[in-house]
């Protein structure tokens, strides 16, 4: 599969945990986005990576949030001190330079599913 | 701020009926509208722009500013059309990120 990939699919942690997951991007795209999606809504914007640098981050990323992108390649997304709210699908996605855009498309991973209980 | 708009969270029609899935969004500008759907099992996907003027498994979406509406229609519904459906625009000009309406979810009955 060469498509976007996320790690872990689940996790079920108790509040107050801390909490990292993984994106591993198409190769050669080198624009990453993380989104949430909680029941009944669409996905929300949390942060946008561009090679290795963050350009830019949502309201919704609070301090608790830190998403890295190190080398330009796979990224993570760090929750500490998880809380209940955080219960979410967290959605990673990717797309190529803009040069070699054909159609704006963002291709999605299969998301990673957090329960805080 | 930017929105984006879908007022139907379900929507049911019979197998060989017309679809329409409605979009509203608010924006200053010639936005750039997208539809990605999420089959069943499935990540989401993009099912069309408006820039591309293409129709899609049979369906199409027709931007009209007056009415700053994007909705999505398909003549005949097929079973395989179920799904969920967001309707998503960039923000401003050149943005990076989308903004997703809340999606509906079509269900298309035998």
């Amino acid at each position: 599969d060469t498509g976007v990939s996320q790690d872990p699919r689940h996790k079920i942690t108790k509040r107050g945990q801390n909490v990292t997951f993984r994106c591993d991007p198409i190769s050669e795209h080198n624009r990453l986005y993380w989104y949430r999606q909680t029941l009944g809504q669409g996905p929300e914007f949390l942060t946008y990576f561009q090679n290795e640098a963050q350009l830019e981050k949502s309201r919704l990323l609070s301090d608790r949030f830190s998403a890295e992108r190190p080398k330009g390649s796979f990224s993570t997304l760090e929750i500490q001190r998880t809380e209940q709210g955080d219960s979410a699908m967290y959605l990673c996605a990717s797309s190529p330079p803009r040069w070699r855009e054909v159609s704006g498309e963002q291709f999605f991973g299969p998301g990673t599913r957090l329960t805080v209980l | 701020a930017q929105r984006v708009t879908q007022p139907e969270k379900l929507l049911s029609v019979f197998k060989g009926a017309p679809v329409e899935l409605k979009c509203n969004y608010s924006y200053s500008g010639s936005p750039e509208l997208f539809w990605y759907v999420q089959y069943s099992r499935q990540r989401l996907q993009l099912l069309l722009r408006h820039i591309s003027r293409e129709s899609i498994k049979g369906f199409t979406a027709d931007l009209n500013k007056g009415e700053t509406s994007f909705h999505l229609k398909k003549p005949f519904a097929q079973e395989e059309d179920s799904a969920m459906y967001y309707c998503a625009l960039p923000p401003q000009a050149g943005a990076q990120k989308l903004v997703f309406g809340q999606g509906t979810r079509l269900t298309i009955n035998p």
